[in-house]
């Protein structure tokens, strides 16, 4: 029973390195979401995806890329990491994107050097 | 106004004790509500949903006021374990990039 699954749990990077955030859930569940929480800023929308095929940026999306690869899976793209990218980033996902609450994978630490 | 907004906190409250506090929201068209809590370096976990007509579980309560544009979580008898940060969550209804986190309500239980 799973859930959501996120890898790695923990990256250091130098800047200017790129990576990718993997997460995929066995829930079945039609939507996807990548978050970041820093310290006093509350969790914030990076992009989502409300259906398989679809993606649509949220709050925060600039230095990210995202690909909804199939139902279970929603990754994540640094392709030149910066500093400010330091965070803590959240998957998590829900049954519709409207209505119903989501459910987080445990989180990657990552830090950029 | 900020879009949701929680009491940073900390609330110390002794074990037995009842405390509650409120999230605000300035979208009145906003339609679900959740009440998460997430531990110490740990993922939100959802606690409960905010139902109109208010709802329980076990020790914890939720209630919503549509007037005063506000929801709410009252925990009873408080366990050492109830130690966490509370986030609400607003939902307006019309895109899955309007769902707003607040920012939370840190929660410290003493023996």
């Amino acid at each position: 029973n799973a859930g959501v699954t996120q890898t790695p749990k923990f990256q250091v990077l130098k800047t200017g390195q790129s990576m990718t955030l993997q997460c995929a859930q066995d829930m079945n569940h039609n939507s996807m979401y990548w978050y970041r929480q820093d310290p006093g800023m509350g969790l914030r929308l990076i992009y989502y995806s409300a259906s398989e095929g679809t993606t649509d940026k949220g709050e925060v999306p600039n230095g990210y890329n995202v690909s909804r690869l199939n139902k279970r899976e929603f990754s994540l793209r640094l392709e030149s990491a910066a500093p400010s990218q330091t965070s803590v980033y959240f998957c998590a996902s829900s049954h519709d994107s409207l209505n119903q609450p989501q459910h987080f994978g445990d989180g990657t630490r990552l830090s950029i050097l | 106004r900020k879009e949701v907004e929680q009491d940073p906190g900390p609330f110390n409250v002794p074990e037995g004790a009842t405390v509650a506090f409120n999230c605000t929201y300035s979208n009145s068209a906003s339609q679900s509500f959740f009440w998460y809590r997430q531990d110490c370096r740990k993922e939100p976990k959802l606690l409960m949903s905010v139902y109109s007509s208010g709802n329980e579980d076990g020790r914890f309560t939720a209630q919503l006021n549509r007037a005063s544009q506000y929801i709410s979580l009252l925990i009873r008898d408080s366990k050492l374990s109830d130690s966490a940060t509370y986030l609400c969550v607003v939902n307006p209804y019309s895109s899955a990039s309007k769902i707003i986190f607040g920012s939370g309500t840190r929660l410290s239980i003493r023996p």
